[in-house]
């Protein structure tokens, strides 16, 4: 099965920094990798899909990229309303995967 | 406009069977590429895929459960359900279904059901 590691657990940033999340898988997956934003007693909401596809009435400071095992969720520039966890997954597999998920803090 | 949405919250027995439904619309399950997944997240802890239902019938389920899930439909097209078997008080979790596309994914969430497992 396929393993999907998020780092960090936990980050602390400030309002308006850039922020960045990895994802690394266990092996070498295909570009069906999607980035989930959770906020507490909500469903997750998929933000982009597809390693780097903005999903409809997500701010564009979100992007994704990577390849191969590797890939990243980057938000330009932090805002208040993203202080949420955020989960990468992996969906093409015979067994799907979610990564253990990040959590962004205020600073 | 699609919407899927679990059945009520449930408290259930240890060693008894869950039973779960989704109530979707929107969409039909005959459509191509189309699916329906269980994905459940045990509180102040992670996602877990849980089961995926495809609209040709195929099924995929999480190795580490295989043995106590199953998935099906309805006749009607309109509802999943996923039956887990010999619950265990680490099965108490949020569980949600969501909707599939090839394409993204688990795009469409439904709110999520607690279910408790407690004698």
């Amino acid at each position: 099965d396929i393993q999907m590691t998020q780092s960090p657990s936990t980050l602390s940033a400030f309002v308006g920094d850039r922020v960045t999340i990895t994802c690394r898988a266990s092996q070498t997956i295909s570009s069906y990798l999607a980035w989930y934003q959770q906020k507490p007693g909500k469903a997750p909401k998929l933000l982009i899909y597809k390693v780097s596809n903005l999903e409809n009435g997500v701010p564009s400071r979100f992007s994704g990229s990577g390849s191969g095992t590797e890939f990243t969720l980057t938000i330009s520039s932090l805002q208040p309303d993203d202080f949420a966890t955020y989960y990468c997954h992996e969906y093409n597999s015979y067994s799907w995967t979610f990564g253990q998920g990040t959590k962004v803090e205020i600073k | 406009q699609i919407t899927v949405k679990e059945s009520v919250p449930t408290l259930v027995k240890p060693t008894q069977t869950l039973t779960l439904t989704c109530t979707f619309s929107g969409f039909s399950l005959t459509d191509f590429g189309v699916g329906v997944g269980w994905i459940r997240q045990p509180p102040g802890k992670a996602l877990e895929w849980l089961a995926l239902l495809y609209w040709n019938d195929d099924k995929r389920y999480s190795p580490s459960l295989k043995t106590r899930l199953t998935i099906t439909k309805d006749t009607s097209k309109t509802q999943v359900v996923l039956v887990m078997t010999n619950m265990d008080p680490v099965d108490t979790a949020t569980y949600y279904c969501a909707h599939r596309t090839a394409e993204r994914g688990l795009d469409i969430w439904g709110q999520g059901t607690m279910v408790t497992v407690s004698s």
